[in-house]
């Protein structure tokens, strides 16, 4: 029972480069996220998805973009990555409806821009 | 907007003690949730303790107990017989009931050392 799975768990890349950010979740949840994580600013909302083919922005979209033809997927990628990109990328996933919660989170991808 | 508050980057407890880590927040809606986060080296997101907004009693969870002050718009985490496993990055967060997004708003999260 993987639950949600994020690939690659480390990434190197370099300034310019395209990099794709992959996430997988078995559940058919409606709701994914994608955050990322930076010392001293928590956990940032990039882009969230309520159902296929339905994404919205988050509070810092700039340089990123998101797809998701499948449930299942959210990809993430950064069109060209720069070295403000390097971060830890958290995808996350939550049943559709009311209550408190539900959320499930990857384990997270380490990407760094050199 | 949303926003919520940790102005506790880093704090410390000798284990068995107790320690408590500070969360405000800023919100006009009257109906959320509110939540404690867990985050050890694994990078891992482990839910600790929720609490509803509408809900006057705090909410507890074995060792961990919230203090809710709704009015006062504040969140605190207390760790009860703080052990070694608790050291961890530990995370404020925030969701509105109802809406469009269910998104989470984090804070920016308070770093647990727990000395033997």
């Amino acid at each position: 029972d993987a639950g949600i799975t994020q690939s690659p768990r480390y990434k190197i890349t370099e300034t310019g480069r395209q990099v794709t950010l992959m996430c997988h979740q078995t559940w058919s949840h409606s709701y994914m996220f994608w955050y990322r994580q930076d010392l001293g600013h928590g956990l940032r909302l990039i882009y969230y998805s309520a159902a296929a083919d339905i994404t919205d922005k988050g509070e810092v979209p700039d340089g990123y973009v998101v797809s998701r033809s499948k449930t299942e997927n959210f990809p993430l990628t950064l069109e060209s990555a720069t070295r403000s990109q390097t971060s830890v990328y958290f995808c996350a996933s939550r049943a559709t409806g009311t209550g408190w919660g539900g959320y499930t989170f990857g384990s997270g991808t380490r990407l760094t821009v050199v | 907007a949303q926003t919520v508050t940790q102005s506790q980057p880093e704090m410390s407890v000798q284990e068995a003690e107790t320690v408590t880590l500070s969360c405000t927040y800023d919100t006009s809606e009257s109906d959320y949730y509110l939540f404690w986060y867990k985050q050890p080296p694994s990078r891992q997101m482990i839910l600790v303790i929720r609490q509803e907004a509408y809900k006057q009693q705090n909410a507890t969870e074995n060792r961990f107990s919230v203090n809710f002050q709704k009015a006062a718009k504040s969140f605190s985490l207390k760790i009860s017989d703080s052990q070694l496993g608790d050291a961890a990055m530990y995370f404020c967060a925030y969701r509105s009931e109802g809406g469009a997004t269910n998104k989470l708003i984090f804070g920016t999260g308070t770093l647990l050392a727990v000395q033997p």
